[in-house]
Formats: structure tokens, C-alpha cells, sequence
């Protein structure tokens, strides 16, 4: 069974503290992907990886960034986080045919 | 600009009904269909897919079917359960160094509610 992994379900975080959301995949995958997905909006593509220390911007990279320094980990980094980031974020990797989501990362920005 | 369109925001069926799910893109270049299920607080769990070459897909409960003419997608479930209830996502891809699955484009998502 593929897995992928979330560092924590829920976090709640001050404005201004730099955040890190921690994401591992345990099938070799070279894809992984950051999202985040709020009511009425979807799912939006933050950024990805296409292979280790390789990144590139989705649809809403600003105020983050991204770390992928060994396959299977890909992290990603608010700066400086913000109430309008209090959001689900989500993690992926993708195999030929499928795209596997992790648990979720419930953010409150206070 | 989306690219991909659920423009139901909310579909509510009986149970031992059919329940289906509209998607509509705009990429002619899109060649793989996929359709997520959502619970509240959970990831993403992959349900079907399909392939530009095919028009149909079936997986027990679930079908999908493709009209490249009308880009159109619809995902059929019958008979709905109230199990079913959930956010629907359709998402789309082109395929990335001709095989790998590359990024996906969500549509906004269908809210299913199967009543008893």
C-alpha cells in the first residue's frame, strides 16, 4: 500500500512564526506536490517536485516555499505565516497512474 | 482561468439511486481523467480514472465516462449509499515525459448527499 504521511493532523500557529508542514512517501515516488484546499475553492497546487532538490511554482506559491532535499521528504515553509494561509493543506506523490494524498494538515494562523 | 469546471456545487440523491457527477475542461491537451472522494478532515482517496483513448471506465459501483468531442466527464454512482456522501473532485493531466502522470488540475469540488 502506498503511503504517505503528514507530520502532524492539526497546528495552530501565531501570525509571524515560520511554519513547517512535513511530508514523507514511503514508494520511491519521484513526484510530490503541496496543495492547499479551502470551501468553495478546491484544490490549489502551492508547489512541486519533479526529483530531489527540484522545485517549481503551482498556482499560489506566494508566502511559501519548499525544501526536498532527499526523495522521499518534501517540506514546505511558510515564512512568515499569515491568518488568510489558516487553511487544509495536503500532500502528494504520484505513481504512474495515481495521484496518493496524505492525511492533511489542519492550519489555524491566529 | 480554471481549466477544469464542476459546476454543481452540491448534488443530493436517495439512496438505491443513481447519483451522477458532471466535469467539463477546457485543455484539449489533457489526456487522463481522474475522481477523487473527500471526507471532512481527510485527504483526498483516488475512485476511477480514464484514459483519452477509452470512453468508458467501470469499477463496480462507479463509471466514468469520457466525450472528448464536448470535454465532458461524468462520473456515475448506482446504487448510491449513504457511505457515498462526500466532496467529489474531478482533476485532469497531461502526461509528463509521455508516461508519468504530471501535475493535476482540480475542478472545485461536488458536495454528495445520499439520503435513506
Amino acid at each position: 500500500d502506498v503511503k504517505v504521511t503528514q507530520s502532524s493532523r492539526y497546528l495552530v500557529k501565531r501570525t509571524g512564526e515560520k511554519v513547517f508542514l512535513e511530508c514523507v512517501q514511503d514508494m520511491d515516488h519521484e513526484n510530490m506536490f503541496w496543495y492547499r484546499q479551502d470551501p468553495g475553492l478546491g484544490l490549489r497546487l502551492i508547489y512541486f517536485s519533479y526529483d530531489v532538490k527540484m522545485k517549481e511554482k503551482g498556482d499560489i506559491p506566494e508566502g511559501y516555499s519548499v525544501s526536498r532535499e532527499k526523495k522521499e521528504r518534501f517540506s514546505l515553509i511558510l515564512e512568515s505565516a499569515s491568518t488568510n494561509q489558516t487553511s487544509m493543506y495536503l500532500c502528494a506523490s504520484t505513481e504512474t497512474d495515481t495521484q496518493y494524498f496524505g492525511p492533511g494538515t489542519r492550519l489555524t494562523v491566529l | 482561468d480554471q481549466q477544469v469546471k464542476q459546476n454543481s456545487p452540491s448534488l443530493s440523491v436517495q439512496e438505491g439511486r443513481i447519483s451522477i457527477l458532471n466535469c467539463d475542461y477546457t485543455n484539449s491537451m489533457f489526456d487522463y481523467f481522474l475522481w477523487y472522494k473527500k471526507y471532512p478532515a481527510e485527504g483526498p482517496t483516488f475512485l476511477i480514472s480514464i484514459s483519452s483513448i477509452k470512453d468508458k471506465n467501470e469499477d463496480g459501483r462507479f463509471t466514468v465516462f469520457l466525450n472528448k468531442s464536448a470535454k465532458h466527464l461524468s462520473l456515475h454512482i448506482v446504487p448510491s449509499q449513504p457511505g457515498d456522501s462526500a466532496v467529489y473532485f474531478c482533476a485532469a493531466s497531461a502526461r509528463f515525459r509521455g508516461s508519468t502522470l504530471g501535475r493535476l488540475y482540480f475542478g472545485r469540488g461536488t458536495q454528495l448527499t445520499v439520503w435513506p
